[in-house]
């Protein structure tokens, strides 16, 4: 299975500053048609996750354009521009080019 | 627009049978694959199985032999079952379309 590694495990932010998390995958998640199968969610307290960002730099219908992705075939950041209240939850990556899917294990955002 | 809704018992006992529906609406099960994901308390995500639009199932290895992901297209559902339950299967079950949109998720614990 490919694992998905972020870092950091936590982070915590002033609102209006901008925070990055990296994710790193176990294998090259480029598929030969050149998609990066890499998926961002964020999951607020007490809810589902939600998708931000899909194959890898791809914006999710809704999510404000304060947040983007961006990396390579197994190095990936998400970048939180102007943090707001609202952004507070858990951040989760996660892989999509094969079976079975793998998530990272969070990285839970806070503010200052 | 895209819904999904799991449901299902809350408490179950210990080696007995789970069984979950997600009910979806706002697109077709036979043009999109559904996924389940769990989720124990407090942990990440852990992708369970899913059923394509093709009808065909994959499931996570470690719970294969448990495990078993069927639709009725026709009532829109797709149903999960695993047996031989154990305290370790306590979790959020979500179902969710092509890991993209998520239900809000159920609650199972696994307890006498």
């Amino acid at each position: 299975d490919i694992v998905m590694t972020q870092a950091p495990l936590s982070v915590s932010v002033t609102p209006g500053e901008s925070a990055s998390i990296s994710c790193r995958s176990s294998k090259s998640l480029l598929h030969s048609n050149g998609i990066t199968y890499v998926y961002w969610y964020l999951q607020k307290p007490g809810k589902s996750p939600q998708l931000l960002i899909y194959r890898m730099s791809n914006l999710a219908s809704g999510v404000p354009d304060r947040f983007s992705g961006s990396g390579s075939e197994t190095d990936f950041t998400l970048k939180i521009s102007r943090v707001e209240a609202e952004d507070v939850g858990i951040y989760y990556c996660g892989q999509l080019l094969e079976n079975p899917p793998t998530f990272g294990a969070g990285t839970k955002l806070e503010l200052k | 627009q895209v819904q999904l809704k799991e449901s299902g018992p809350g408490l179950v006992q210990p080696s007995q049978t789970l069984s979950l529906t997600c009910t979806v609406s706002g697109f077709s099960l036979t043009s999109n694959s559904v996924h389940w994901v769990r989720q124990p308390p407090g942990k990440g995500l852990e992708w369970v199985g899913a059923i394509w639009s093709g009808g065909s199932t994959d499931y996570n290895s470690a719970l294969k032999s448990r495990l078993s992901i069927s639709r009725d297209t026709s009532k829109s559902q797709v149903f999960l079952k695993m047996n031989s339950l154990q305290t370790e299967d306590t979790a959020i079950y979500f179902c969710t379309r092509s890991c993209s949109q998520w239900g809000q998720g159920v609650m199972v614990t696994v307890s006498s």
